[in-house]
């Protein structure tokens, strides 16, 4: 099946609380990443990390990666309104161009 | 600073109707062009990239194709739409080293189609 493949499907938290992800993956990766995407706009690009690192902070957000696990969490801290959108992760396909993408979390921030 | 550029944002077409998306990128020289498409609540389908003009791989059979006329420009065509065909279309770029691509895809703004 897919690699990147997110967990929950759907999460839905009051403004404030903290957010988390999960992704995980099957097979060997050089990084993984974590896009959003807006209610029917572009995906925008939010975080990279390394098979060689572990925890990465960017802001309110905080990546972490098990390669043991082959899984990737994405921490939204303090959430707020503007947070609410689908957060994908993405992981290195086949060749060099192909990166291969989960369904995604739909997340809403509930005011 | 690089932007990417859509259009049209929003189409509905009749089924067995020509389609043709367009794409451009400024601000960038080589980059490596991608054609995504993203069912309703799911993620997003490779259907073409492309590494330089007139290379363009196609990564599921289907009856749309892709050009690239020049450097900044992708056209994701067909020459009659299927119902199948209905969703929403993404173009991104990703800096181009010597035939690689770096990791981060740039992404424009997409095109609702609905083919009715």
């Amino acid at each position: 099946s897919q690699q990147g493949e997110e967990d929950p499907q759907a999460l839905s938290i009051q403004e404030g609380e903290n957010a988390t992800m999960n992704c995980s993956y099957k097979t060997s990766i050089n990084n993984l990443q974590w896009y959003r995407q807006n209610s029917g706009r572009g995906l925008v690009h939010l975080i990279l990390i390394r098979s060689n690192e572990r925890e990465k902070h960017s802001g309110r957000l905080r990546v972490t990666l098990d390669t043991s696990k082959k899984s990737s969490s994405l921490l939204i801290t303090a959430s707020r309104a503007a947070d609410t959108a689908s957060y994908f992760c993405a992981t290195r396909g086949r060749s060099n161009y192909q990166l291969i993408w989960g369904a995604g979390t739909k997340l809403i921030i509930k005011p | 600073s690089q932007t990417i550029h859509q259009w049209p944002a929003t189409l509905v077409q009749p089924v067995g109707s020509p389609l043709s998306l367009e794409c451009t990128v400024e601000g960038t020289s080589n980059p490596n062009l991608y054609w995504y498409r993203q069912a309703a609540g799911r993620g997003l389908q490779l259907l073409f990239y492309s590494i330089g003009i007139d290379q363009i791989s196609s990564e599921v059979p289907q009856n749309l194709s892709a050009s690239r006329p020049q450097d900044r420009q992708f056209i994701l065509s067909s020459k009659k739409l299927l119902l199948s065909d209905s969703g929403f279309y993404l173009c991104a770029w990703s800096v181009g080293l010597r035939g690689r691509s770096t990791d981060t895809q740039y992404f424009g703004p997409g095109t609702r189609l609905t083919v009715l």
